[in-house]
């Protein structure tokens, strides 16, 4: 069982919106500005799509948004493409040197 | 650009130990703290252990405390991961994994050594 809990699985249409939540508790999530977000599509190695809770690494489109309220972290992904299907992870820090990850959502595009 | 090149991956049986390995071009290897990170198709990713550019000190992952030794040398730009007594549930990928400038995420991944444990 992951620290960091996901729903399973979400799916979309092309060019809709999807959020992807991530609840912790207060001692992580809820705590640290230090939630990011990870990608991984078939065959792929995963790849960064937020950290620090909002913040986009360079190159990353701004369709992938971050955001956070209470202990429960969310990643939305507006304009859906088909490339977008994958896996999608939430990791953050927990306190004590401790490094925890959601479970993963499987995004489906339709 | 930035690459991070594992190795060292293998079939073993319970019991066994590996040594795993990660070579890192592309940036300054000492100045940053690097992180293994394991996936599997059950558990998705998993933190293993980091430690820190200057090599003296590092942190694991609860689980991890025990059997695992993380360890660096930055003269060779190479990250290690030295695993005893492994498990059939340590059967993974194993990632090398760069940290970004502000700490705490995973800025640059390698590809993976593959780790089965198997009798």
């Amino acid at each position: 069982q992951s620290a960091l809990t996901q729903t399973r699985s979400v799916s979309g249409s092309p060019g809709q919106s999807v959020t992807i939540s991530c609840t912790g508790t207060s001692s992580d999530i809820g705590r640290f500005n230090l939630v990011s977000w990870y990608q991984r599509r078939p065959g792929k190695i995963p790849k960064v799509l937020i950290y620090d809770v909002t913040k986009r690494p360079s190159g990353v489109p701004d369709r992938f948004s971050g955001s956070r309220s209470g202990n429960t972290a969310s990643l939305t992904i507006s304009g859906l493409q088909a490339e977008d299907e994958g896996d999608y992870f939430c990791c953050a820090y927990g306190g004590n040197f401790d490094l925890l990850f959601g479970g993963g959502t499987e995004l489906t595009v339709l | 650009e930035v690459q991070l090149v594992e190795s060292g991956g293998a079939v073993v049986q319970p019991g066994g130990s590996l040594r795993l390995s990660c070579t890192a071009s592309g940036f300054n290897f000492d100045d940053y703290t690097m992180y293994w990170v394991r996936q599997t198709p059950r558990k998705g990713l998993e933190w293993v252990a980091l430690i820190w550019g200057d090599g003296r000190t590092s942190y694991f992952a609860d689980s991890m405390r025990g059997r695992f030794t993380i360890s660096r040398d930055n003269g060779k730009d190479s990250l290690y991961l030295q695993i005893h007594n492994l498990r059939p549930d340590d059967t993974a990928l194993y990632h090398c994994v760069k940290e970004g400038v502000s700490g705490w995420w995973l800025d640059v991944w390698g590809r993976g050594t593959s780790v089965t444990v198997s009798p």
